[in-house]
């Protein structure tokens, strides 16, 4: 079945430790994308990559790093440097074609909790 | 910038009755696309439904309908014979046509009563 995965499902994290999430998806999107989840709150966009080897920070990028080595694979970094890494991250990815994408759509997500 | 906003935290429906979810937004804009989605406990967001802003005729995707004005900036949600799996999270998303990032508001949390 073609689909978005995401893993681990729940992570925990000692302060000071980087981590890495990871995403796959094949539906043959070209575009990904990180957001990330608190209580009371929409979801706001980490980063997202258009093409392999290619990626834009979105509205809160500090403190997180990512890669587009294959066009399935898009993992996210939480370095030491973010200082409030407890939320719930889900991936995305889309379609690109014409100049712009299509439908985003999600993973599982993932429960990152520092301890 | 582009905001999107959803005024009812919460809301109730009985089962197999009809609710409408609010949602305004406020762009410059004129080519844009709107989103619904759902978010069940299980907390993955699943794609309820679409709206192209140069399409007026809403979009309807079988109990789920919208009403969208764009002179208003307006686009709800309606959802008809309500089912205890309609019960979730829902976020209202604006996307600028061209442009990757999605902006969402902040949800509403809709709950059926048996």
């Amino acid at each position: 079945d073609g689909g978005i995965t995401q893993s681990p499902k729940y992570l925990f994290r000692k302060e000071g430790q980087n981590v890495t999430l990871s995403c796959e998806q094949n539906l043959n999107h070209d575009a990904m994308y990180w957001y990330r989840q608190d209580p009371g709150q929409g979801l706001r966009l980490i980063y997202y990559s258009q093409i392999v080897n290619d990626f834009q920070k979105g509205d809160i990028a500090e403190g997180y790093s990512v890669s587009r080595e294959k066009k399935e694979s898009f993992p996210l970094t939480v370095t030491s440097a973010q200082k409030n890494p407890t939320a719930f991250y889900l991936c995305a990815s889309s379609m690109f074609s014409g100049g712009t994408t299509d439908t985003q759509y999600f993973g599982p997500g993932t429960r990152l909790t520092v301890l | 910038a582009q905001t999107v906003t959803q005024s009812q935290p919460e809301m109730s429906v009985q089962e197999a009755e009809t609710v409408t979810l609010s949602c305004t937004y406020d762009t410059s804009e004129s080519d844009y696309y709107l989103f619904w989605y759902k978010q069940p406990p299980s907390r993955q967001m699943i794609l309820v439904i679409r709206q192209e802003a140069y399409k007026q005729q809403n979009a309807t995707e079988n109990r789920f309908s919208v009403n969208f004005q764009k002179a208003a900036k307006s686009f709800s949600l309606k959802i008809s014979d309500s089912q205890l799996g309609d019960a979730a999270m829902y976020f209202c998303a604006y996307r600028r046509w061209g442009y990757q990032k999605v902006t969402f508001g902040i949800g509403t949390k809709l709950q059926v009563i048996p």
